[in-house]
């Protein structure tokens, strides 16, 4: 089945710095990508959706000049987490739509950041 | 604007007894998608089922089983037998045609004792 490789599965950086994280459709075409937050014990929320191609599209109350999202091919989608604060630390995770998957979407395993 | 609730926060079960989950949700949408996810400690999601607004056949996977009652608007997923491997956390989720934002409700944690 379709396959979206996440890296890292975790990260730790000092306060200020900036964070990189990238998902990758192995075995198909993202059209779309999704990035989700997931803070502990609590639901993933949509941050994000990118288009190959076209900028991405914000949620409300998401910064996009902090989180940054580069869709610049049908196989990598990359979310930058710029001047990192210890309040960015969370469980991110990608999904990514497959023209072709019949169930829509596929997920990433997750990156956990912790910014210290 | 949709919604997706999951009223039980936490469950505990002893092994092989049966549980239900529930999710109850709400939108003006007449056709959309409804999905189960597990997310084991581990942390990655891992797709259960998907089921459309128009297919409302109960569906059984295994130990798996899912109800789907558009009149009451809910998809509860009932595990049987359980066992420890099935301790995670269970997200139901609603998503619009075209596969567009999926909104997630915020999960039950389920904790299956030996």
């Amino acid at each position: 089945g379709a396959v979206v490789s996440q890296h890292p599965s975790w990260v730790i950086c000092k306060s200020g710095t900036s964070v990189k994280i990238e998902c990758r459709s192995l075995d198909f075409q993202a059209t779309t990508m999704f990035w989700y937050r997931q803070f502990p014990k609590q639901s993933l929320m949509l941050m994000a959706t990118s288009n190959e191609g076209s900028k991405a599209t914000y949620e409300q109350g998401v910064e996009k000049d902090k989180f940054l999202i580069n869709h610049a091919s049908l196989t990598l989608s990359t979310l930058t987490v710029t001047s990192a604060h210890p309040e960015d630390s969370s469980f991110y995770i990608c999904s990514a739509r497959d023209r072709g998957n019949n169930y829509g979407y596929t997920f990433g395993s997750g990156t956990r950041l912790t910014v210290v | 604007a949709q919604k997706v609730t999951q009223a039980q926060t936490e469950i505990s079960v002893v092994e092989k007894e049966d549980v239900t989950l529930d999710c109850v949700y709400e939108t003006r949408d007449t056709t959309y998608y409804l999905f189960w996810y597990k997310q084991p400690p581990s942390g990655e999601l891992v797709f259960l089922i998907r089921r459309n607004s128009f297919d409302e056949q109960n569906e059984i996977s295994g130990r798996y089983s899912w109800n789907f009652q558009k009149s009451t608007s809910s998809f509860n997923f009932t595990i049987t037998a359980s066992q420890v491997v099935d301790s995670a956390v269970y997200f139901c989720a609603l998503g619009p045609e075209g596969y567009q934002k999926v909104t997630f409700g915020t999960g039950t944690k389920l904790q299956v004792i030996p």
